[in-house]
């Protein structure tokens, strides 16, 4: 298995510009997350799925953040408009009955 | 929210030299994992640990799962260079399923 696989590697983009980040889980896996990372927070929980369905969203900063899995093998998350404070490393994991997920190699987004 | 305090923020080791690092949280988890992540990749899973008590090795690494469920810790024997990175501890939450709380890392360097 190629693992989860996220597009792109990195994306730089200027204030008020939409941004989508892609992401390919494990196929077989019914969980699917989204968490940002940065120095000061750490890894953040921004949304996660089961069998395609959000579970829990609570995470998501504000309205600007929409996530969504149209089907098994696809997820986006989306920001617009892109603001600076949004520039971090996005991360997708997947798993199978949320036992140890498997992470991707992330989006490195910087907004300008 | 739910925390998991982890300590040391970072270490700096001489190659050769055992490491100790740990997880506590006030909380109950049914879950601890520990993952390692190398710069410009997202974690990967190093060990995962099920039951309070439990005591499980992957060649230099050994970790524990406190008795309490409150805890875990992880070590490393005879450090070498490819060691260096940021180990985070995540934990699953009794009554949860799928969603991992993270730690926010422990950065470890190794002196040659």
């Amino acid at each position: 298995d190629a693992g989860v696989i996220q597009s792109p590697r990195h994306e730089v983009t200027e204030m008020g510009q939409e941004v989508t980040l892609r992401c390919k889980p494990i196929s077989g896996h019914d969980y699917l997350f989204w968490y940002r990372q940065t120095m000061m927070r750490g890894l953040e929980l921004l949304i996660y799925f089961n069998n395609n369905v959000p579970i829990d969203d609570s995470g998501m900063p504000e309205d600007r953040f929409s996530a969504k899995m149209p089907n098994a093998s696809f997820s986006t998350l989306k920001i617009q408009p892109s603001e600076p404070r949004d520039s971090a490393v996005y991360f997708c994991a997947s798993t199978w009955a949320g036992d140890g997920y498997t992470f991707g190699s992330g989006t490195r987004l910087t907004v300008v | 929210g739910q925390q998991l305090n982890q300590s040391p923020q970072s270490m700096f080791i001489q190659e050769g030299e055992d490491v100790s690092m740990n997880c506590t949280s006030s909380s109950i988890f049914n879950t601890w994992l520990w993952y390692k992540q190398d710069p410009g990749e997202g974690p990967v899973l190093l060990i995962a640990l099920y039951k309070a008590g439990e005591l499980t090795s992957n060649g230099r690494l050994t970790a524990q799962f406190g008795i309490t469920r409150k805890d875990s810790f992880l070590n490393i024997s005879a450090s070498i260079p490819s060691d260096v990175g940021i180990y985070f501890c995540a934990g699953q939450l009794r009554g949860s399923q799928g969603n991992l709380i993270f730690g926010k890392g422990t950065k470890l360097s190794v002196k040659p």
